[in-house]
C-alpha cells in the first residue's frame, strides 16, 4: 500500500529561525514528490516539485531535497516568518501522475 | 489570490437540502478534480474529470453528483448528506491529467456544514 509518512506532527519555532520538514514514503512506481503549503481555511498551494533525478529544488527561503534510494524528502525554512505559519504536506505521485498519495502533513507555528 | 475560484465558500445545509458547489478555472486546464478534506486530515480524492469527461471516481456515495458543463467549470452537486458529509471540499485543476510533474492548482475550498 502506498504511503506517506511526515514528521513532526507539529513544530513551534521562532521568528527568523531555520526547521526542516521531513517525509518518508513507500509509492511505486515512484512519479514526482510535491511540497504544499496549507494555510488554515485555504487551499494547498504548490511549493516544489521534485522528479525522480532531481535532488534539490529552491523556491525562495524553501529548499526541498529528494533522496530517491531511500525514499525521504525533507523541506528546509530558511529564516521562517510568521507567514510561514501553517500546515506543510508531503504528496507522491505514482504511475502517470494522477494518483496523488498525500502524507498527514506537519502543522507548523512561527512565533515572535 | 488563487487562480481557481470556489462557490461558495460557506455552506449549511440540512438532511434533506439540495444544494451545489460550483468551481472555475480559466487557465487553459483540461482537468479538474474535486478533493474532500477533514480537519486536519490530508485532502482525499473524489473524482477526476478529464476533457470534460469522467476519468476517476474514487467509490464516491451517490449522494454526491459531480458535473463538468464545459472545460471551465465544475459542479458537485449535494442531495440527502450526512453530517459526517461536512468538510471542506476542494477544487483543483492541472493542466493535463495523468501527466507527471504537472502540479495542481487549488481553490481556497467550500467549507461545508450538514446540519
Amino acid at each position: 500500500k502506498n504511503q506517506v509518512e511526515q514528521s513532526p506532527q507539529s513544530l513551534i519555532i521562532l521568528e527568523g529561525k531555520n526547521c526542516t520538514l521531513q517525509c518518508n514514503y513507500t509509492v511505486s512506481p515512484f512519479s514526482n514528490l510535491r511540497w504544499y503549503k496549507q494555510d488554515t481555511g485555504r487551499g494547498p498551494v504548490s511549493l516544489t516539485i521534485m522528479t525522480f533525478s532531481e535532488n534539490t529544488k529552491s523556491n525562495g527561503r524553501y529548499t526541498a531535497t529528494l533522496d530517491a534510494d531511500t525514499k525521504q524528502s525533507s523541506l528546509h525554512i530558511t529564516a521562517s516568518q510568521l507567514s510561514d505559519s501553517a500546515s506543510y504536506i508531503c504528496v507522491v505521485s505514482s504511475g502517470g501522475g494522477n494518483k496523488l498519495t498525500f502524507g498527514t502533513g506537519t502543522q507548523l507555528k512561527v512565533e515572535l | 489570490d488563487t487562480e481557481v475560484t470556489q462557490t461558495p465558500k460557506h455552506l449549511v445545509m440540512g438532511m434533506t437540502n439540495k444544494k451545489s458547489l460550483k468551481c472555475e478555472q480559466h487557465m487553459g486546464h483540461r482537468a479538474m478534480y474535486w478533493y474532500k478534506q477533514k480537519a486536519k486530515k490530508p485532502p482525499e480524492l473524489m473524482f477526476v474529470y478529464s476533457y470534460e469527461k469522467l476519468s476517476i471516481n474514487e467509490s464516491v456515495p451517490s449522494r454526491f453528483s459531480p458535473e463538468c458543463p464545459n472545460s471551465s467549470l465544475l459542479n458537485l452537486h449535494l442531495h440527502a448528506l450526512q453530517p459526517e458529509d461536512s468538510a471542506l471540499y476542494l477544487c483543483a485543476s492541472s493542466q493535463e491529467a495523468g501527466v507527471a510533474g504537472t502540479p495542481l492548482h487549488f481553490g481556497n475550498g467550500t467549507r461545508l456544514t450538514v446540519t
